[in-house]
Parts: structure tokens; sequence; C-alpha cells
């Protein structure tokens, strides 16, 4: 049972467009909602993560919303650019649980064009 | 500094063979995983080890054995590789399990069975 659900699959921008990346999740439990992101040939690298009781955070140009009533959380990445092309995962994990498992979305492929 | 680290990157080996995949990081973190991530580029949590314990063991089968010696190793052999195991093999870790959410990973070993 897949409890992260990711969408686009893929998503074309433009240089200094907005790119908007969302997910869903099933379980009230999690509490932090992490966002990776993947270049290839690369491991996957955490880019911003969020707690639920925070409704927005914005690190340069990537922000992170979050709805906690309707259990989506969204990425957007302002003035895209073709370096941010890559791959993107949201994920959700519960570390008050004894198994730190973290949970990830099915992927983003972002790419932007010049 | 590499801060977590797999050997080796690249893996062919024959159907039935035995191969390891070794991994190390120097974070001087107390939880460690082992992620596959398939053609479709999702990611998978397969095992954790939190202080050299065994913590998750995902529906993974028997042939897939990890191995932590230290808290800065996590090894994985995998006994009679069938053409289903091909996949990217990631290892990460994480200062422990209560911060699971924030997850460095190694570079990935890409394993091709024949």
């Amino acid at each position: 049972q897949q409890q992260v659900k990711q969408s686009p699959q893929s998503l074309i921008v433009q240089k200094g467009g907005i790119s908007i990346i969302n997910c869903a999740y099933e379980n009230t439990a999690f509490d932090y909602f992490p966002w990776y992101q993947q270049f290839p040939g690369k491991g996957p690298a955490l880019l911003i993560a969020i707690r639920p009781d925070v409704s927005e955070k914005k690190e340069g140009r990537f922000t992170i919303s979050f709805n906690k009533s309707a259990k989506q959380f969204s990425l957007h990445i302002m003035d895209s650019q073709p370096g941010d092309s890559a791959t993107y995962f949201c994920a959700a994990s519960r570390g008050s649980s004894n198994t730190g498992k973290l949970i990830f979305g099915q992927g983003t492929t972002l790419q932007v064009k010049p | 500094d590499t801060a977590v680290s797999q050997t080796p990157k690249y893996l062919v080996t024959q159907m039935g063979n035995d191969k390891s995949i070794k991994c190390e990081q120097n974070l001087g973190h107390d939880t460690m995983y082992w992620y596959k991530q398939d053609s479709k580029k999702f990611l998978k949590i397969m095992f954790s080890y939190n202080n050299k314990e065994l913590i998750i063991n995902e529906t993974v089968p028997n042939r897939f054995s990890p191995k932590s010696p230290d808290k800065a190793h996590l090894n994985l052999h995998i006994n009679s590789l069938e053409l289903g195991d091909s996949a990217v093999y990631f290892c990460a870790s994480s200062q422990g399990l209560a911060t699971s959410y924030e997850q460095y990973f190694g570079p990935g070993t890409r394993l091709t069975v024949t």
C-alpha cells in the first residue's frame, strides 16, 4: 500500500517558471515531511523538510506548503533553473516511532528548459 | 570528505552468483539503511540498523542478508542472484531513529544481473 502519493510523474518547465510538485499522505501519525533531490547517477539528498504544525517553509527558491486537514503538501521551485533538473521525491517519516522508517513518494522528474 | 561511501559503484554478475556491497559512513551516525531503487526510480527501504541492531526488515527475500560489524558499516550480501535483483542499491545513514527524515545517501551501487 502506497502511503505517500506524488504527482506529476514528470514535469517540464521553462527557465524562470514555477515548478510545483504535489504529495498526499494517509497516515496522520507522520511527523516529518522531507523533500529529496536526486541528480542522475547520484544518491538522493535532503532539500528541505517541514513538520505538520507549520503551514509553509521557505529556503531560497524552494518552498514547502503544507495542508494538514487535506493531508497534502507540495514543493514549489520559484525561478526554476536548468540546474534544478533532477528527480524530486517527497517523503514522510514518523520520528516518534522506534523504526525510523522513511516512506518515499514515486518521484517526479523535472526538466527545466533553457 | 565522503560522508557515506559504497563499494563497488557498478556490479555486473550472472544469475546464481553471490555478491556483497559494502557501505561506510564517517558522520558518526547511529542509524544506517539499505534502499533499492528500481528502474522506475521508486525508492524502497529494505533494512535499517540502529547501533548495530536490526530495526527494519521489509519483505525482502532471505537471499538478502545485511551485516553491521560496527555503527559505521552496513554491508549487504546477496545470495543466488536473480534477474529481478537488478537495480541501484543505496546505503544511507541518519543521526538516529528520531531524525530519520534527514538521511544522507551514498552514491549507489548499480547491480546488473545477466
